[in-house]
């Protein structure tokens, strides 16, 4: 069965520095993977997939991630935090292409400090 | 293009009541999908359509919900009666295929039962 947690329920950076969110993941098959954002009150919104194409995938505003096979591990990074990045980011993990069912993590909450 | 809607965005309601929620997808997306956060927990599935028939409702927690997607465009899931664990946030998301295509949520409706 396929699984995802997220490490950190809640993380904050100060605005420059570096972001990591840490997410692993459980499959018994090649998984896809997503990262979602949701701000406030707004609906989740796609930051990056990965569909086993190249392990470094790159997103939307800055963010990237790095799928680990060894380590089962997709893990989102920023180089430097911005203000509007404070909100609530989701690991999301699907085991087969042609699935409807996704996997959500339990979420993990951005605070950016000025 | 419009977005996934959601309405309504928030509904307060007592035990033994019954609530809509209804969805609209963005439009020509076949695909359309509900899912559920209680309690701040892991974001659930609930089911998938495609157009207006049910490809998947494994995660329908029981028979009180009902989902119905008349046409293939809007959708409603209905709680009757509604119990106290099943306030939470309810989400609706639609894509144009099925699989690892991105999905597009909404803003979620929150339900309270009290």
């Amino acid at each position: 069965a396929q699984s995802v947690t997220q490490l950190d329920s809640h993380v904050s950076v100060s605005e420059g520095t570096p972001v990591l969110l840490r997410c692993n993941y459980s499959s018994s098959y090649s998984p896809s993977l997503f990262w979602y954002v949701q701000h406030p009150n707004k609906g989740l919104q796609l930051l990056l997939k990965y569909t086993s194409a190249a392990t470094l995938v790159k997103g939307i505003n800055g963010f990237e991630a790095e799928f680990k096979k060894s380590e089962t591990s997709f893990h989102l990074t920023k180089p430097s935090a911005h203000m509007s990045d404070a909100a609530e980011y989701f690991c999301v993990v699907s085991e087969y292409s042609s699935a409807s069912k996704i996997i959500f993590g339990s979420g993990t909450r951005l605070s950016i400090r000025p | 293009e419009a977005g996934v809607t959601q309405f309504p965005s928030h509904s307060v309601i007592e035990k033994g009541q019954t609530v809509t929620l209804r969805c609209d997808p963005i439009s020509g997306h076949d695909n359309l999908y509900w899912y559920r956060r209680v309690m701040g927990k892991e974001i659930k599935f609930l089911l998938h359509f495609v157009k207006e028939s049910k490809q998947d409702e494994s995660g329908m927690p029981n028979n009180r919900f009902l989902a119905e997607r008349t046409g293939g465009t809007y959708s409603t899931l209905k709680v009757q009666p509604a119990e106290l664990e099943d306030s939470g946030v309810y989400f609706c998301a639609s894509s144009l295929r099925q699989g690892v295509y991105e999905q597009y949520f909404g803003p979620g409706t929150r339900l309270t039962v009290t």
